[in-house]
């Protein structure tokens, strides 16, 4: 069965700041990855997917994603962090379902 | 339309009455989903439908109980809950195609008292 784990339940980063959120996947065959963001009170919000085009992925409000086979990852990043981009991060897998992570608090300080 | 609307956004029940929420999506998506997210924690899948059929129940208690009227409506009908089922409640559908992702609605926040 196919997993992801998020390492880090909170990420702290300055206001400008890179961001790194950190996913591993486990997996026996090329996976289905995705980020997703979730603010307060709201529902889930896709961020980006990898799905085997290309290995470098570009999300929306500025994060990218890089699938590494090598080190199994999937780590999401930011060049410059924004005080609205604090909220929670789940990397996700799909096997026969949604296969998530247990989320990454990202909170940003000023 | 690229979106999944859930209706209420907010309910507040006893645990004698009995309510339903609503979600609904126009996107064509055949596959649809409840799930449930308690506080600082990933979503539980309960239930899964495929072309208006329940193909997944994830050992739910049967206080819920889900009804796909047609290929765009989604419910879930409550009655009897109890307090610890108070939790955000979140519907999703998916086009078929895994690679696609989910989409997923902005939830009901449920708080039985």
């Amino acid at each position: 069965a196919q997993s992801v784990t998020q390492l880090g339940s909170h990420v702290s980063v300055s206001e400008g700041a890179l961001v790194l959120l950190r996913c591993n996947y486990s997996s026996s065959v090329p996976p289905y990855l995705f980020w997703y963001v979730q603010y307060p009170n709201q529902g889930l919000q896709l961020l980006l997917k990898y799905t085997s085009a290309a290995t470098l992925v570009k999300g929306i409000n500025g994060f990218e994603a890089e699938f590494k086979k090598s080190e199994t990852s999937f780590h999401l990043t930011k060049p410059s962090a924004h005080m609205s981009d604090a909220a929670e991060y789940f990397c996700a897998v799909i096997d026969d379902k949604i296969i998530f992570g247990k989320g990454t608090r990202l909170h940003i300080l000023p | 339309d690229t979106e999944v609307t859930q209706t209420p956004k907010h309910l507040v029940m006893g645990m004698t009455n009995k309510k339903s929420l609503k979600c609904e999506q126009h996107m064509g998506h055949r596959a649809m989903y409840w799930y449930k997210q308690k506080a600082k924690k990933p979503p539980e899948l309960m239930f899964v439908y495929s072309y208006e059929k329940l193909s997944i129940n994830e050992s739910v208690p049967s206080r819920f109980s889900p009804e796909c009227p047609n290929s765009s409506l989604l419910n879930l009908h409550l009655h009897a809950l109890q307090p610890e089922d108070s939790a955000l409640y979140l519907c999703a559908s998916n086009g078929g195609r895994n690679r696609g992702g989910y989409t997923f609605g902005s939830g009901t926040r449920l708080t039985v008292v």
